[in-house]
């Protein structure tokens, strides 16, 4: 069965600090996808990126880096500087390619990031 | 990516009555997912609604409690029958970008409150 694990349930850190968010999962499928999405307090989902599983080359998008490691089975995004506008729930799903229902992520329980001025 | 509208954004219902949901997405999609956020929680999947066949429901969630309909490649609707203040959550719905294991992207959310 999956499972995504968002260990840090709130996070607070100060304006240009960096900061990690953990997402640990577990599959039987090889191959499956993950993803991470963002919710600002306004609510709206916002898609951050997605990885397959047979892609574990590391991400870097501006501010925005992630960690795939299949020997860990951990997918840890990392937000370098952070802003005040950073601040949101961020959540880390997954997808299995065998699952019945095509496209249907499982999320984990999000981690509350809070970035102080 | 599509651009999904819900409506309502936002309702405060009474106990006992029901309401219904829509979203409409900008362009054909095979498949639209509903999910529930209950408050201060993680999303979870109540349904999946494929144009021209039943919705297909998740473990906890059952027809007559969220009827779904589908009527089009580019719309749908989920009711939330005989509202308790358990139900007070934010429903949301979706559409995958593509093929499988491409993004869900989703609407605004409609946020319920029963009373």
């Amino acid at each position: 069965a999956q499972k995504v694990t968002q260990a840090q349930t709130e996070i607070s850190v100060v304006e240009k600090e960096d900061v990690t968010l953990d997402c640990v999962y577990e599959t039987r499928d090889t191959t499956y996808y993950l993803f991470w999405y963002k919710q600002p307090p306004s609510g709206e989902l916002v898609f951050l990126i997605r990885r397959n599983s047979f892609d574990e080359q590391n991400e870097i998008s501006g501010r925005y880096s992630w960690n795939f490691q299949k020997s860990t089975s951990s997918f840890n995004f990392t937000i370098t500087a952070s802003q005040v506008v950073d601040s949101a729930v961020y959540f880390c799903a997954l997808s299995e390619a065998q699952q019945t229902g095509a496209n249907n992520l499982f999320f984990g329980t999000g981690t509350r990031l809070t970035v102080i001025p | 990516s599509a651009v999904i509208s819900q409506k309502p954004s936002r309702d405060i219902c009474q106990r006992g009555t029901s309401l219904t949901i829509q979203c409409q997405v900008d362009s054909q999609v095979t498949m639209m997912f509903w999910y529930r956020q209950q408050p201060g929680q993680s999303l979870t999947l109540i349904a999946t609604a494929n144009q021209g066949s039943e919705a297909t429901y998740e473990s906890g969630f059952v027809i007559d409690k969220f009827p779904i309909s589908r009527p089009n490649l580019t719309f749908s609707t989920l009711t939330v029958s005989n509202m308790s203040p358990e139900d007070s959550s934010i429903y949301l719905c979706s559409v995958a970008a593509g093929v499988r294991g491409s993004p869900l992207h989703f609407g605004n959310g409609t946020r319920l409150t029963v009373t």
